[in-house]
């Protein structure tokens, strides 16, 4: 079965500073996706990745999928109390069909901004 | 639109006591889920349905039950709870199942004691 290993597990940042993120598959990934998580409340979707050396950003958040397609990396440009959180990263276990709405998720990343 | 609606926010639960959880959508999406979190192990899945009347077992469906009698509503029974079964419960669905966005609802938070 595939598993999603996220690093660093808990990061603490000052606020303005840049900060990544790593999501490593020990199984090549159909599809990748980044979520956000604020305490005691429900998972934000952010963005999904499906093609090798695809990139995509909304607002100062930026992911990335490796040629690869076995990482990605979620990079927060100035960051902003507002960023702090559980992120996330889940993958379909497998191509196509199969996945059956289905998700794996990496342990999670505890993200602190210091004001 | 509602999204997806989980009840109840909070639940105090003694060993041996069964309950349900509710998990309802309204987006008329075919693919739902149920996940646990804990603490270090991000979300691990209990089980899944592709519509209803049909579900089928994730990575961790010991002591859980479910059933999909329509689509808008996926409810998860526990049958005897134990304090392993102490976590935060999550709901999902998706339209597609594959390379789609899944909405998560609010969660329900459950101590077994």
């Amino acid at each position: 079965s595939q598993e999603l290993e996220q690093s660093p597990q808990s990061l603490i940042v000052q606020e303005g500073k840049n900060l990544t993120i790593n999501c490593t598959s020990s199984k090549t990934l159909y599809g990748l996706y980044w979520y956000k998580q604020k305490y005691g409340e429900g998972l934000i979707f952010l963005m999904m990745l499906q093609k090798g050396g695809e990139e995509k950003s909304h607002e100062k958040i930026t992911a990335k999928l490796d040629e690869k397609k076995q990482q990605s990396s979620l990079h927060i440009t100035a960051s902003q109390p507002s960023h702090a959180g559980i992120y996330l990263c889940g993958a379909d276990p497998n191509a196509g069909g199969t996945s059956y709405g289905k998700l794996t998720f990496g342990q999670g990343t505890i993200l602190t901004v210091h004001p | 639109n509602a999204g997806v609606t989980q009840t109840p926010k909070f639940q105090v639960l003694k060993t041996g006591q069964s309950m349900t959880l509710q998990c309802a959508q309204d987006m008329n999406h075919e693919y739902m889920s149920w996940y646990r979190q804990d603490p270090g192990m991000g979300l691990r899945l209990i089980h899944y349905s592709v519509g209803a009347g049909i579900t089928d077992q994730g990575e961790v469906p010991n002591g859980y039950n479910v059933s999909r009698s329509t689509t808008e509503d996926f409810p998860l029974r526990l049958l005897s709870a134990a304090p392993s079964q102490t976590s935060v419960y999550f709901c999902a669905s998706s339209y597609r199942g594959y390379l789609d966005e899944q909405f998560f609802g609010p969660g329900t938070r459950l101590t077994v004691l």
